[in-house]
Protein backbone atom coordinates (compact mmCIF):
# COMPACT_ATOMS: atom_id res chain seq x y z
CA UNK A 1 0.00 0.00 0.00
CA UNK A 2 1.63 3.80 -1.10
CA UNK A 3 1.46 5.91 2.20
CA UNK A 4 2.88 8.91 2.56
CA UNK A 5 3.85 10.76 5.73
CA UNK A 6 5.05 14.25 6.11
CA UNK A 7 7.60 15.27 9.20
CA UNK A 8 9.41 18.85 9.90
CA UNK A 9 8.74 21.62 12.05
CA UNK A 10 5.53 22.89 13.45
CA UNK A 11 6.52 26.38 13.43
CA UNK A 12 8.86 28.62 11.56
CA UNK A 13 9.97 32.06 12.26
CA UNK A 14 8.75 34.98 9.48
CA UNK A 15 11.86 35.79 6.76
CA UNK A 16 13.08 32.12 7.88
CA UNK A 17 12.76 28.45 5.44
CA UNK A 18 10.42 26.01 5.78
CA UNK A 19 11.47 22.54 5.28
CA UNK A 20 9.48 19.56 5.52
CA UNK A 21 10.03 15.73 4.35
CA UNK A 22 7.95 13.15 2.61
CA UNK A 23 8.89 9.78 3.40
CA UNK A 24 7.24 7.41 1.26
CA UNK A 25 6.64 3.60 1.45
CA UNK A 26 5.16 0.71 -0.52
CA UNK A 27 5.73 2.95 -4.53
CA UNK A 28 9.30 4.21 -5.50
CA UNK A 29 9.80 7.72 -6.33
CA UNK A 30 11.39 6.99 -8.92
CA UNK A 31 7.77 6.45 -10.84
CA UNK A 32 5.41 9.17 -10.94
CA UNK A 33 4.98 12.44 -9.47
CA UNK A 34 5.19 14.32 -6.17
CA UNK A 35 4.15 16.97 -5.02
CA UNK A 36 3.28 19.42 -2.36
CA UNK A 37 -0.39 20.91 -1.68
CA UNK A 38 -1.27 23.36 1.31
CA UNK A 39 -4.42 24.36 3.14
CA UNK A 40 -5.04 27.49 4.51
CA UNK A 41 -6.67 28.59 7.46
CA UNK A 42 -10.40 29.13 5.75
CA UNK A 43 -9.97 25.79 3.57
CA UNK A 44 -8.36 27.31 0.46
CA UNK A 45 -5.96 25.17 -1.58
CA UNK A 46 -3.31 25.54 -3.51
CA UNK A 47 -1.08 23.44 -5.11
CA UNK A 48 2.81 24.18 -4.63
CA UNK A 49 4.51 22.31 -7.03
CA UNK A 50 5.85 19.16 -8.11
CA UNK A 51 8.59 16.40 -9.00
CA UNK A 52 8.68 13.88 -11.53
CA UNK A 53 10.09 10.39 -11.52
CA UNK A 54 13.17 11.69 -13.37
CA UNK A 55 14.06 14.59 -11.14
CA UNK A 56 12.61 17.22 -13.04
CA UNK A 57 10.38 20.42 -11.06
CA UNK A 58 7.17 22.49 -11.76
CA UNK A 59 6.51 25.10 -9.57
CA UNK A 60 3.31 26.95 -8.66
CA UNK A 61 4.34 30.68 -10.56
CA UNK A 62 2.79 32.37 -7.59
CA UNK A 63 5.83 30.71 -5.36
CA UNK A 64 8.63 30.30 -8.32
CA UNK A 65 11.06 32.14 -6.43
CA UNK A 66 10.80 31.51 -3.02
CA UNK A 67 10.10 27.40 -3.52
CA UNK A 68 12.38 24.19 -3.83
CA UNK A 69 11.49 20.67 -4.20
CA UNK A 70 14.07 18.22 -4.04
CA UNK A 71 14.42 14.73 -3.56
CA UNK A 72 16.81 11.42 -2.47
CA UNK A 73 16.01 8.30 -4.27
CA UNK A 74 17.98 6.30 -1.62
CA UNK A 75 15.71 7.21 1.30
CA UNK A 76 12.48 7.15 -1.03
CA UNK A 77 12.21 10.97 0.24
CA UNK A 78 11.29 14.43 -1.52
CA UNK A 79 11.26 17.49 0.28
CA UNK A 80 9.90 20.62 0.09
CA UNK A 81 11.57 24.23 0.80
CA UNK A 82 10.13 27.46 1.19
CA UNK A 83 11.91 30.43 1.92
CA UNK A 84 11.44 33.56 3.23
CA UNK A 85 8.23 32.56 4.59
CA UNK A 86 5.95 35.41 6.16
CA UNK A 87 2.56 34.85 8.14
CA UNK A 88 0.59 34.16 4.82
CA UNK A 89 2.14 30.90 4.70
CA UNK A 90 0.80 29.51 7.84
CA UNK A 91 -0.92 26.51 6.47
CA UNK A 92 -0.87 22.31 6.70
CA UNK A 93 1.30 21.18 4.60
CA UNK A 94 0.41 17.77 2.28
CA UNK A 95 2.64 16.13 0.49
CA UNK A 96 0.96 13.43 -2.33
CA UNK A 97 1.05 11.68 -5.29
CA UNK A 98 0.31 12.17 -8.53
CA UNK A 99 -0.61 15.05 -10.82
CA UNK A 100 -4.11 14.01 -9.55
CA UNK A 101 -3.18 13.36 -6.18
CA UNK A 102 -4.28 10.01 -5.28
CA UNK A 103 -2.47 9.43 -2.15
CA UNK A 104 -1.63 11.99 0.43
CA UNK A 105 0.23 12.34 3.37
CA UNK A 106 -1.78 13.42 6.85
CA UNK A 107 -0.53 16.83 6.50
CA UNK A 108 1.48 18.56 8.98
CA UNK A 109 0.52 21.94 10.47
CA UNK A 110 2.83 24.64 9.95
CA UNK A 111 2.63 28.04 11.63
CA UNK A 112 4.76 31.18 10.86
CA UNK A 113 4.91 33.05 13.81
CA UNK A 114 7.59 34.90 15.93
CA UNK B 1 -9.05 28.67 -13.79
CA UNK B 2 -10.58 29.70 -11.47
CA UNK B 3 -13.30 27.25 -10.18
CA UNK B 4 -16.57 28.08 -7.83
CA UNK B 5 -18.16 25.55 -6.24
CA UNK B 6 -21.64 25.68 -5.02
CA UNK B 7 -23.58 25.86 -2.48
CA UNK B 8 -20.57 26.25 0.42
CA UNK B 9 -22.82 24.68 2.75
CA UNK B 10 -25.22 22.29 2.23
CA UNK B 11 -27.60 20.33 4.64
CA UNK B 12 -29.27 16.71 3.58
CA UNK B 13 -30.79 14.00 5.24
CA UNK B 14 -29.40 10.27 5.38
CA UNK B 15 -30.92 8.64 1.81
CA UNK B 16 -31.16 11.93 0.32
CA UNK B 17 -29.85 12.69 -3.81
CA UNK B 18 -27.07 15.12 -3.27
CA UNK B 19 -25.86 17.19 -6.06
CA UNK B 20 -22.75 19.36 -5.52
CA UNK B 21 -21.73 21.67 -8.68
CA UNK B 22 -18.03 23.49 -9.44
CA UNK B 23 -18.13 25.85 -12.56
CA UNK B 24 -14.82 27.01 -14.06
CA UNK B 25 -13.75 30.33 -15.41
CA UNK B 26 -12.96 28.82 -18.59
CA UNK B 27 -13.53 25.20 -20.18
CA UNK B 28 -11.72 22.59 -18.39
CA UNK B 29 -11.58 20.19 -20.93
CA UNK B 30 -12.86 17.69 -18.51
CA UNK B 31 -9.84 17.34 -16.29
CA UNK B 32 -11.78 17.55 -13.33
CA UNK B 33 -11.37 15.82 -10.06
CA UNK B 34 -13.47 15.62 -6.44
CA UNK B 35 -11.89 15.02 -3.42
CA UNK B 36 -13.66 14.33 0.08
CA UNK B 37 -11.56 15.65 3.25
CA UNK B 38 -13.50 14.43 6.46
CA UNK B 39 -12.19 16.37 10.09
CA UNK B 40 -8.67 15.51 10.54
CA UNK B 41 -8.16 13.88 7.91
CA UNK B 42 -6.18 14.20 4.36
CA UNK B 43 -8.28 14.78 1.50
CA UNK B 44 -9.34 11.06 -0.63
CA UNK B 45 -9.14 11.32 -4.16
CA UNK B 46 -13.54 10.70 -5.46
CA UNK B 47 -13.46 11.00 -8.73
CA UNK B 48 -11.10 11.94 -11.54
CA UNK B 49 -10.97 13.04 -15.67
CA UNK B 50 -14.78 14.31 -14.43
CA UNK B 51 -16.61 10.98 -13.74
CA UNK B 52 -14.04 8.33 -13.42
CA UNK B 53 -14.65 6.89 -9.97
CA UNK B 54 -11.22 5.67 -7.65
CA UNK B 55 -10.12 2.48 -6.76
CA UNK B 56 -12.49 1.63 -3.46
CA UNK B 57 -15.24 4.33 -3.63
CA UNK B 58 -18.55 3.65 -3.23
CA UNK B 59 -20.66 3.41 -6.54
CA UNK B 60 -23.21 6.30 -4.71
CA UNK B 61 -20.54 8.96 -5.92
CA UNK B 62 -20.65 9.65 -9.47
CA UNK B 63 -19.27 12.74 -11.38
CA UNK B 64 -20.47 14.22 -14.61
CA UNK B 65 -20.19 17.38 -16.57
CA UNK B 66 -18.57 19.23 -19.63
CA UNK B 67 -16.99 22.60 -20.48
CA UNK B 68 -17.13 24.88 -17.48
CA UNK B 69 -19.60 23.07 -15.26
CA UNK B 70 -19.49 20.08 -12.89
CA UNK B 71 -21.03 18.33 -10.56
CA UNK B 72 -20.52 15.56 -7.88
CA UNK B 73 -23.57 13.33 -6.98
CA UNK B 74 -24.20 11.27 -4.47
CA UNK B 75 -27.19 8.96 -5.02
CA UNK B 76 -28.22 8.17 -1.36
CA UNK B 77 -26.20 10.14 1.63
CA UNK B 78 -24.37 8.13 4.33
CA UNK B 79 -23.97 9.80 7.22
CA UNK B 80 -20.42 8.91 6.89
CA UNK B 81 -20.35 11.07 3.70
CA UNK B 82 -20.54 14.30 5.95
CA UNK B 83 -17.14 15.89 5.03
CA UNK B 84 -16.09 18.73 3.11
CA UNK B 85 -15.79 18.32 -0.90
CA UNK B 86 -13.32 19.89 -3.11
CA UNK B 87 -13.34 20.49 -6.69
CA UNK B 88 -9.53 20.48 -8.37
CA UNK B 89 -8.90 21.47 -12.55
CA UNK B 90 -6.10 20.00 -14.02
CA UNK B 91 -6.66 21.36 -17.86
CA UNK B 92 -4.77 24.93 -17.32
CA UNK B 93 -2.48 25.03 -14.59
CA UNK B 94 -3.83 23.71 -10.90
CA UNK B 95 -6.67 25.02 -8.45
CA UNK B 96 -8.74 23.44 -6.20
CA UNK B 97 -12.34 25.22 -5.33
CA UNK B 98 -13.27 26.49 -1.91
CA UNK B 99 -15.03 23.41 -1.03
CA UNK B 100 -18.63 22.49 -0.14
CA UNK B 101 -19.50 21.79 3.32
CA UNK B 102 -21.91 19.05 3.85
CA UNK B 103 -23.55 17.94 6.83
CA UNK B 104 -26.53 16.03 8.18
CA UNK B 105 -29.95 17.73 8.83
Amino acid sequence: EVQLQESGPGLVKPSQSLSLTCSVTGYSITSNYWGWIRKFPGNKMEWMGYISYSGSTSYNPSLKSRISITRDTSKNQFFLQLNSVTTEDTATYYCARGGIADYWGQGVMVTVSS
Amino acid sequence: IQLTQSPSLLSASVGDRVTLSCKGSQNINNYLAWYQQKLGEAPKLLIYNTNSLQTGIPSRFSGSGSGTDYTLTISSLQPEDVATYFCYQYNNGDTFGAGTKLELK
